[in-house]
């Protein structure tokens, strides 16, 4: 069966500093992944979502980015964080048909300080 | 642009009461819509989903209709229950080949016995 990871779950970190949080995913192949931020009362917002290896789709430009260096593996990072930045990101993966079910991972909780 | 709106919660029932959680959408040609569900201490999971208007989508006593003429999917169900409390996101993928899912802000239910 697939399984979905994302790491850290939670993560606290300072104004100005790196971010790298790694979502992978096993039982398949090719999936299509994605990105999601959740802020307080602003519903789920699409980051990035990759259809492929080194295929990144940005959404919103932000102080963000994404990178898909292996089929299986999902990459959010950032150069200096913002306080802005701060927010639950989900990670997703989708097989099959455009409108097949997408599946989230538990999130990363991320305060920026 | 492409956008959801959905009614703010949080919705508050007692059990057996029929629910209605209201949805519309801004779209250019013809997208397909779901409904995704959040319970508590779990990820999100597709509910149900309509890829064409006057398509019905239904699962576990839920139902949407795709309203093109109103650019409506609102959800309902007939008798809650208290198993149903969760948060409820109306979602919306474009009609581009390629795109990703665009969520609304979530309508948490609270069903009470």
């Amino acid at each position: 069966s697939q399984t979905i990871h994302q790491w850290p779950a939670t993560l606290v970190q300072p104004v100005g500093s790196p971010l790298s949080l790694e979502c992978t995913v096993e039982g398949t192949s090719n999936p299509n992944l994605y990105w999601y931020r959740q802020a307080a009362g602003r519903g789920l917002q699409l980051l990035f979502y990759s259809v492929g290896i080194g295929q990144i789709s940005s959404e919103v430009p932000q102080n963000l980015s994404a990178s898909r260096p292996q089929d299986r593996q999902f990459i959010l990072s950032s150069k200096k964080l913002l306080l802005s930045d701060s927010g639950f990101y989900l990670c997703a993966w989708q097989i099959g048909t455009e409108n097949s079910p997408l599946h989230f991972g538990n999130g990363t909780r991320l305060t920026v300080t | 642009g492409n956008s959801v709106t959905q009614m703010e919660g949080p919705v508050t029932l007692s059990e057996e009461a029929f629910l209605t959680i209201n949805c519309t959408y801004t779209a250019t040609g013809y997208p397909s819509l779901f409904w995704y569900v959040q319970y508590p201490g779990e990820g999100l999971q597709l509910l149900l989903k309509a890829t064409k208007a006057d398509d019905k989508g239904s699962n576990k006593g839920f139902e949407a209709t795709y309203r093109k003429e109103t650019t409506s999917f609102h959800l309902e169900k007939g008798s809650v229950q208290v198993s149903d409390s969760a948060v409820y996101f109306c979602v919306l993928r474009r009609s581009q080949a390629g795109t990703a899912l665009i969520f609304g802000k979530g309508t948490t239910l609270s069903v009470s016995s």
